[in-house]
């Protein structure tokens, strides 16, 4: 497609259930950046993928989070065992190179997290 | 302190007004990016700039590099503009980390 694309574009779980987010990037990039942004507050870096690999996961707000990318393209964050301060909403974004390049970031509709 | 600030917070104005909204930033950085992020969610990334200035239609985005500041100007405003306006810096200071601002909520009244 045009665009980064993400889904489901919400999701309301319970605590204690995992859930996995997709991202679908602008083919042809090779970075790809999660970001969360909670109710009332900016947006937060969680991870980033330069190709299949993380050379940064410090975001990641605990080691419920994890994320995975394979064939350079479609990436997956899973949250397990959720809780309600992971509502949040959830966004993805594409680059051409990674974060030691200046190239813009195109960034995805969002998936909209809600536990109950 | 946050290494990215923002002003003002929130800004009212009227249909055809020139409208200025700041950022400044305590860090060493390789590009600032500014997005706009629609009621609906949506963000989308508006310039990215690393010296000088850009313009791109109503929109102008210019940095002083060694006054750590930028400025995104919109001329001849909206009610399709209001919006949330982000300021982003990646810092070289944070190992090339993106630092966000808090944003500047633009409401254009008809």
């Amino acid at each position: 497609g045009a665009g980064v694309s993400q889904s489901p574009s919400n999701k309301v779980t319970e605590k204690g259930k995992d859930v996995e987010l997709r991202c679908d990037p602008i083919s042809g990039h090779t970075a790809l950046y999660w970001y969360r942004q909670s109710l009332g507050q900016g947006l937060e870096f969680l991870i980033y993928f330069q190709g299949n690999s993380a050379p940064d996961k410090s975001g990641l707000p605990s080691d419920r989070f994890s994320a995975e990318r394979t064939g350079g393209s479609v990436s997956t964050l899973t949250i397990q065992r959720t809780q309600q301060e992971d509502s949040a909403v959830y966004l993805c974004a594409s680059s051409l190179a990674g974060m030691g390049s200046y190239n813009e970031q195109f960034f995805g509709p969002g998936t909209r997290l809600t536990v109950l | 302190k946050n290494e990215v600030e923002q002003s003002p917070q929130n800004l009212t104005a009227q249909e055809g007004e020139f409208i200025t909204i700041n950022c400044s930033y305590s860090v060493g950085i390789s590009a600032l990016h500014w997005l706009q992020q629609h009621p609906g969610g949506g963000i989308v990334s508006l310039f990215m700039l690393s010296s000088g200035k850009k313009k791109h239609g109503r929109l102008i985005a210019t940095i002083n590099i060694q006054e750590k500041h930028s400025s995104l100007h919109i001329t001849a405003s909206h009610p399709r503009d209001s919006a949330v306006y982000i300021c982003a810096v990646r810092s070289w200071d944070r190992d090339d980390k993106i630092i966000f601002g808090k944003g500047t909520r633009l409401h254009i009244l008809p």
